[in-house]
């Protein structure tokens, strides 16, 4: 069966310190994958996809960036953090495009 | 562009009280629907999910039915309990892409009460 792991599960990080978030996959080759962001009170916001080694594609403009360094490999990066990139990043992968399958989550507060 | 809209939660109910939340669409092509589930401290889980219209999704005793005419994708349940305490989510993907962008409502808080 298919699993899908993110660490950490928890972050305390500084304003203008880099991030490193890191999503697998097990079970599965060739996954679409994906990096969403659910702001305190808000909805979902998808902020990078990836249909291959390499390809990353960018839905929102922002201070994040993502790469794909191995098939099931997805890693959400930033060189200095800003209060407003708070909140629960959720890693999902799919392989069927309309069923979507979510990690655990990784909740960053950036103080 | 794509948009889903949710009843404003919180919800409170009692337990084995009737469960609805309400959920609109607009999409600029042929969605699929889904409903996903977070419970506290988790990430999401599919619930339940249609893909074309009058399909109805059901599990765990929730059920939604694909409503094109009134573009709607209504969660309901019979009887809640409080092991449904959790924020129900409806989404929809378009097609024409080989990724699927999910389009998330606000998500909507349920508490239930013993």
């Amino acid at each position: 069966s298919q699993t899908i792991h993110q660490w950490p599960a928890t972050l305390v990080q500084p304003v203008g310190s880099p991030l490193s978030l890191e999503c697998t996959v097990e079970g599965t080759s060739n996954p679409n994958l994906y990096w969403y962001r659910q702001a305190a009170g808000r909805g979902l916001q998808l902020l990078f996809y990836s249909v291959g080694i390499g390809q990353i594609s960018s839905e929102v403009p922002q201070n994040l960036s993502a790469s794909r360094p191995q098939d099931r490999q997805f890693i959400l990066s930033s060189k200095k953090l800003l209060l407003s990139d708070s909140g629960f990043y959720l890693c999902a992968w799919s392989v069927i495009r309309y069923e979507q399958y979510f990690g655990p989550g990784t909740r960053l507060t950036v103080t | 562009g794509d948009s889903v809209t949710q009843m404003e939660g919180p919800v409170t109910l009692s337990e084995e009280a009737f469960l609805t939340i309400n959920c609109t669409y607009t999409a600029t092509g042929y969605p699929s629907l889904f409903w996903y589930v977070q419970y506290p401290g988790e990430g999401l889980q599919l619930l339940l999910k249609a893909t074309k219209a009058d399909d109805k999704g059901s599990n765990k005793g929730f059920e939604a039915t694909y409503r094109k005419e009134t573009t709607s994708f209504h969660l309901e349940k019979g009887s809640v309990q409080v092991s449904d305490s959790a924020v129900y989510f409806c989404a929809l993907i378009v097609g024409g892409t080989s990724y699927g962008k999910l389009t998330f409502g606000q998500g909507t808080i349920l508490t239930v009460h013993p």
